[in-house]
């Protein structure tokens, strides 16, 4: 049972404009949000997090918006540019409240690309 | 200097094999994980410990099994290589064991011929 659905599995957006990739989770004892960037041959690199007293936290470019009643929160690139071209994961875990003890939920990623 | 940093980048072995993957952080960070990614990039928990302490253990065949000299350490050693084992497996590590900031190595390309 998959916990953490991620759509689009892959998205094309031109230079400047918008990239949205969505997540829905299931278990409403998670407590922590965050989104993974990873180019080709790398690990996955944290590009932003969020918990769910807030409902949107935004660093540069990018903006996560958090629906706790609704179960689900989404990742906002603005002015996207080709260096941007990557493969997105959101995430969730119960990270305060479960002391770890079931590590991250990764969903299925999101292969997004830039065009120029 | 790397954060995290596991070895080999490329793995090809027969089935059948017994192989180990190292990992080693200089970060200071308590707590360490081995996440597998399959062919379809979806990636998922496999270990993790915590000041050497086992504190996570998927269901995973116990043909694979981790070990942790010390905290800035975490080996994965795997034995009678199957070709379902076939995958990108990652280390990682974070300050304490809450799941937060995890910083993933480059990973280890296993091939299982």
């Amino acid at each position: 049972q998959q916990q953490v659905k991620q759509s689009p599995q892959s998205l094309i957006v031109q230079k400047g404009g918008i990239s949205i990739i969505n997540c829905a989770y299931e278990n409403t004892a998670f407590d922590y949000f965050p989104w993974y960037q990873q180019f080709p041959g790398k690990g996955p690199a944290l590009l932003i997090a969020i918990r769910p007293d807030v409902s949107e936290k935004k660093e540069g470019r990018f903006t996560i918006s958090f629906n706790k009643s609704a179960k689900q929160f989404s990742l906002h690139i603005m002015d996207s540019q080709p260096g941007d071209s990557a493969t997105y994961f959101c995430a969730a875990s119960k990270g305060l409240t479960g002391g770890g003890a079931d590590g991250l939920t990764f969903g299925k990623g999101t292969h997004l690309i830039i065009q120029p | 200097d790397t954060a995290v940093s596991q070895t080999p980048k490329y793995l090809v072995t027969q089935m059948g094999n017994d192989k180990s993957i190292k990992c080693e952080q200089n970060l200071g960070h308590d707590t360490m994980y081995w996440y597998k990614q399959d062919s379809k990039k979806f990636l998922k928990i496999m270990f993790s410990y915590n000041n050497k302490e086992l504190i996570i253990n998927e269901t995973v065949p116990n043909r694979f099994s981790p070990k942790s000299p010390d905290k800035a350490h975490l080996n994965l050693h795997i034995n009678s290589l199957e070709l379902g084992d076939s995958a990108v497996y990652f280390c990682a590590s974070s300050l304490a064991a809450t799941n937060e900031k995890l910083f993933f190595g480059s990973g280890t390309q296993l091939s299982v011929l």
